[in-house]
Formats: C-alpha cells, structure tokens, sequence
C-alpha cells in the first residue's frame, strides 16, 4: 500500500481478555517499530524489529505484551490479560532501514480501551 | 537514557508565526525530529535536522539548533488554521548495534485561532 496500516482502528475489550493488533507497513520496509501513547504523554518505545534480526524488545512494558513479523512484513502485537493501563493508542512505524536518515513513517494507530 | 521535553500548549493568531521549543538531554544524538499529528491520524514528519546544523529552513518551517544548550525550536511562519495539531520533537542517537530509537517527548499541542 501507500502508507503504513494498522488495524482495527479502535478495540474496546473487557479487562483480562487478550487482543492482537495489527500493522502492515509499507512494502519494502525493512524496519517495523511498535509505539504506545497514553493520553497526555508522548510515545514510548515498545518494540523493533530489522529484516530477520532478533527483535529489539528492550521497550515491552511487561510480559503480557509480545510482537511478531511473519515474512518480514506483517507485524501483530499481542497484549494478553489486558489491564486498564494497557488503554492507548498504540502506533506503528515502517523504515527503509535504519540508517540515521531513514525516516520513520507512521501508520494511523489503533485505539486501544480497557474497560 | 535520553529525555526529550517540550511544553503542552500554544495558542496563536492566525498569520503569527508560531515558535515550538524542545530540550533533549543527550548530547550524542544525532537527528532531531519534527512531527504533526493532527486529530485521528497517525505522525507525520514535517522535517529533521542533523546535528551538525544550526538551521534548517523549509518553505514556512524554520529549525533552530543550540546544540550547547540541547534546545530544538521549530518556527512556523504565517501559521494558518490548518497547522493545529500536536507536534512531537524526536531525538534519534546512536547505537554500535546500528538500531537507533527515536525518543519522543510529549507533544505541544498548537491552537491557531482565527
């Protein structure tokens, strides 16, 4: 496509239920990163992926959360027992490569609310 | 780590020009960052800045550098009701292991009013 997707747009979920997002970055884009922002707050960092490289994971926030990318392209990050806490608007990004000027280019987010 | 700051809010007149600050905390980063994000969409970059740079100047757009002081600003000129949005400074550094997070700081909400 275009632009990096990400879907659903919004999910309203029960505490304690899992849920998997879903990012599909541009075509050719080598580097796929997960973001998170709360209300009021900037991003945070959640996860990196790079071709076949293991996954920079250094920014998951606890082990409920995981990512993967099949084929080095599709990522879907799963948030199992979701809390409250986990409600955010969770953002993901797509770059050629990851050379200081390749740009990270974002994806709409996904709305996530924990009731 | 790195730690990027930027005030909350600015509210201007349409045809002020708009001044955005940002300070980062680490001195080794090498790209910083300008992005909008309008309401429901994702972050778009508006345009970045190497370190080497004092200014960088793109059509409305003005960035300002002081390395010394780890203190960003983006200048908009002629600020038009269309450019309200939250706009997000990045600082990008380097790793040996060639992934380089970009560190975020918590947005600046810009209200242009008529």
């Amino acid at each position: 496509g275009a632009g990096v997707s990400q879907s659903p747009s919004n999910k309203v979920t029960e505490k304690g239920k899992d849920v998997e997002l879903r990012c599909d970055p541009i075509s050719g884009h080598t580097a796929l990163y997960w973001y998170r922002q709360s209300l009021g707050q900037g991003l945070e960092f959640l996860i990196y992926f790079q071709g076949n490289s293991a996954p920079d994971k250094s920014g998951l926030p606890s082990d409920r959360f995981s990512a993967e990318r099949t084929g080095g392209s599709v990522s879907t990050l799963t948030i199992q027992r979701t809390q409250q806490e986990d409600s955010a608007v969770y953002l993901c990004a797509s770059s050629p490569g990851t050379s200081g000027t390749d740009t990270q280019y974002f994806g709409p987010g996904t709305r996530l609310t924990v009731l | 780590g790195e730690d990027v700051e930027q005030s909350l809010f600015l509210s201007v007149r349409e045809g002020d020009s708009s001044v955005i600050n940002c300070t980062y905390t680490d001195s080794s980063s090498t790209y910083l960052y300008w992005y909008k994000q309008e309401p429901g969409a994702g972050l778009q970059l508006l345009t970045y800045i190497f370190s080497n740079m004092d200014m960088k100047q793109d059509q409305r757009l003005t960035v300002l550098l002081n390395k010394k002081d780890k203190h960003l600003s983006l200048r908009i000129a002629d600020t038009q009701t269309g450019d309200s949005a939250i706009y997000f400074c990045a600082a990008k550094g380097w790793r040996d292991t060639g992934f380089q997070k970009l560190v975020f700081g918590t947005g600046t909400r810009l209200l242009v009013s008529p």
